[in-house]
């Protein structure tokens, strides 16, 4: 079983509209999780870090499951901008990688 | 501020070449490190300095050579590299390595090929 597994899409959303996706991990143990959103041919850029059971951002919610091992991610009002892909990654002491969920906001 | 730069952004290269890629922040942080990263793949860690010390090498063929000259540079030096090396190199630091809080910042990578 993968470290970090996550639904990899591609979303497909329009503007306004809003959109979830999930990740697992596999460590019962991991404590510190991070969402970085990359855009095509860029460097990861932290999006918003969860220790607790979530996190809020403006139009981003992070939520944590510690029951299930997962962390989720919604992005409410998607803006054209949002179109990226979303790293899921769990920090246990060494970063561990999701492959990635891509999203697309279309007009 | 919580920029780290690298040079050059971009860099072509022979298998015979020796090309040094560089890293540089200036946040105080004390642990660096370097990841490549393949198309649609997420980054994957080689190497990662802690106080100037290298704490971890991920196997790395010894074509890529690793060097933390200060604890605001890092640089990564390749010799003799194959095609499949092709990819982008991410440096990346945070405030210290090995705390569950920590969080890296990831340069703008340099994007290489080898021919």
């Amino acid at each position: 079983r993968k470290e970090v597994e996550q639904d990899p899409g591609p979303f497909n959303v329009p503007e306004g509209a809003t959109v979830a996706f999930n990740c697992t991990y596999s460590n019962s143990a991991s404590q510190s999780f991070f969402w970085y959103r990359q855009d095509c041919r860029k460097e990861p850029k932290l999006l918003m870090s969860v220790y607790s059971s979530g996190n809020e951002d403006g139009r981003f919610t992070a939520q944590l499951n510690r029951a299930s091992q997962y962390i989720s991610l919604l992005i409410r009002d998607s803006k054209l901008s949002d179109s990226a892909t979303y790293l899921c990654v769990v920090n246990d002491y060494k970063l561990s990688f999701g492959a990635g969920t891509t999203v697309t906001v279309r007009a | 501020d919580t920029e780290v730069t690298q040079t050059p952004k971009h860099l072509v290269m022979g298998m015979t070449n020796k090309k040094s890629l560089k890293c540089e922040q200036h946040m105080g942080h004390r642990a660096m490190y370097w990841y490549k990263q393949k198309a649609k793949k997420p980054p994957e860690l080689m190497f990662v300095y802690s106080y100037e010390k290298l704490s971890i090498n991920e196997s790395v063929p010894s074509r890529f050579s690793p060097e933390c000259p200060n604890s605001s540079l890092l640089n990564l030096h390749l010799h003799a590299l194959q095609p499949e090396d092709s990819a982008l190199y991410l440096c990346a630091s945070s405030q210290v390595m090995g705390t569950t809080t920590d969080t890296q910042y990831f340069g703008p990578g340099t994007r290489l090929t080898v021919l």
